[in-house]
């Protein structure tokens, strides 16, 4: 069966810190992946989606970017964290486009 | 702009009472999906509706797919603590070319026992 990683669960940085969230999936190949935002009680905000090794859209302008150096590995980082960085954030990876997605466990980032 | 609408953003009920969630767009959508959400936790998938005028049913949730597959809806019977979270519609709207899907800012539910 198929299950996801994310790592750390929670997470307090100072301004301008630099951040590195992982993700990682296990029992499928080749997955799309995905990376949103969530603000508190609100929908889901997408960053980040990757169709395959080395290939990312981004979907907003921001500080962050997001590396796919493996097939089933997903990395979130900035350089420096602003404080409207803060959140939850969610990796997922669905089969095919437009498809179910299937949500890791979250990190609960805070920024100070 | 919102793509996907939600309404109502929050709803507090009592346990028994009925309830429905709305889905709305401008944007015709391939298909719909609707999550729920628990506080700390990711979205997990509650159902897929594909074909306009569809309707499904799990347990006490009805889903429905509007005929024009602009809108959908989620209708709750005699709610219960358990039905607590967060409910998300989801849909990659076919006028977009847009592959990954967009998300409805999501309709909050409280039931008090």
């Amino acid at each position: 069966s198929q299950t996801i990683h994310q790592w750390p669960a929670t997470l307090v940085q100072p301004v301008g810190s630099p951040l590195s969230l992982e993700c990682t999936v296990e029992g499928t190949s080749n997955p799309n992946l995905y990376w949103y935002r969530q603000a508190a009680g609100r929908g889901l905000q997408l960053l980040f989606y990757s169709v395959g090794i080395g290939q990312i859209s981004s979907e907003v302008p921001q500080n962050l970017s997001a590396s796919r150096p493996q097939d089933r590995q997903f990395i979130l980082s900035s350089k420096k964290l602003l404080l409207s960085d803060s959140g939850f954030y969610l990796c997922a990876w669905s089969i095919q486009d437009g498809g179910e997605q299937f949500f890791g466990p979250g990190t609960r980032l805070t920024v100070l | 702009t919102q793509l996907l609408e939600q309404s109502p953003q929050f709803l507090s009920i009592q346990e028994g009472e009925n309830l429905t969630v709305y889905c709305n767009s401008s944007s015709v959508f391939s298909s719909l999906q609707w999550y729920r959400q628990e506080p700390g936790e990711g979205p997990v998938l509650l159902v897929t509706v594909v074909t306009g005028g569809e309707v499904k049913k799990l347990k006490r949730l009805t889903f429905q797919f509007g005929d024009a597959r602009k809108d959908s809806s989620l209708h709750i019977t005699a709610a219960q603590p358990g039905d607590t979270g967060l409910y998300l519609c989801a849909g990659a709207p076919m006028d977009t070319g847009r592959r990954a899907l967009t998300f409805g800012s999501g309709t909050r539910l409280q039931v008090q026992p």
